[in-house]
């Protein structure tokens, strides 16, 4: 079976540009979560949607926003780009809403470069 | 509320045991183990549901105390493949990490 997969894998953007970032989980599972990690951290949460609903939402300014769509693929955006928005974008998918007995499976990440 | 990861950094020799510890402020109903290589994504290694509940993946085992809210992870007889950074997820979904352990693993 497929893992998950993220695209594009890396993207260079310009200050104040919007960015999209595309995730496909695993088939069956139906939560989907965006993280944040910037070098030298751990992953920092940006959005968990379950059945095209969403189920929480990290520290994160307005600019940042996601949409799960039926297929249970999901995208998230980020308006009017900052500096510090240069992170790798991770997408994990798992098989249940909880984290409770379910591990996450994660994409190989989009590397986001903010010039 | 993110977890505490004690130590930052450890570097082992080929066969040496190391002990990464995880501690939270808030009530543990489980934590996540995951690894992460250089330019990979992390790897789920085990999930601890259980007071005092020890799981094994490989010769990597971990322990969940809920009373202390801690967890800890041991790498026993450590190989190169070892090597990466370790963090711990705590909370139901969405989980929090912490801020990882590199775990450098030399021959």
């Amino acid at each position: 079976d497929a893992g998950v997969t993220q695209s594009p894998t890396h993207l260079i953007k310009t200050r104040g540009q919007h960015v999209t970032l595309r995730c496909s989980p695993i088939s069956g599972h139906k939560s989907v979560s965006w993280y944040q990690q910037v070098l030298g951290q751990g992953p920092q949460f940006i959005f968990q949607y379950y059945e095209k609903e969403e189920r929480g939402r990290g520290n994160f300014p307005d600019r940042f926003s996601a949409r799960q769509f039926p297929n249970y693929s999901s995208e998230l955006n980020v308006n009017a780009l900052l500096l510090g928005d240069s992170a790798l974008y991770l997408c994990a998918s798992s098989q249940a809403s909880t984290g409770i007995g379910s591990p996450l499976h994660f994409g190989n990440g989009t590397r986001l470069t903010v010039t | 509320q993110q977890p505490v990861q004690s130590p930052q950094a450890v570097i082992l020799r080929e066969g040496e045991d190391a002990v990464i510890n995880c501690s939270s402020s808030k009530a543990l109903y489980s934590v996540h183990w995951y690894r992460q290589k250089h330019g990979e994504a992390p790897v789920f290694l085990m999930i601890l549901l259980k007071g005092g509940e020890q799981k094994g993946h490989d010769k990597i085992s971990a322990s969940f105390n809920e009373k202390k809210q801690q967890s800890s992870l041991y790498l026993t007889a450590s190989q190169l493949s070892y090597s990466g950074t370790y963090f711990c997820g705590t909370g139901v979904l969405p989980l929090s990490f912490g801020a990882g352990t590199t775990v450098t693993v030399r021959a």
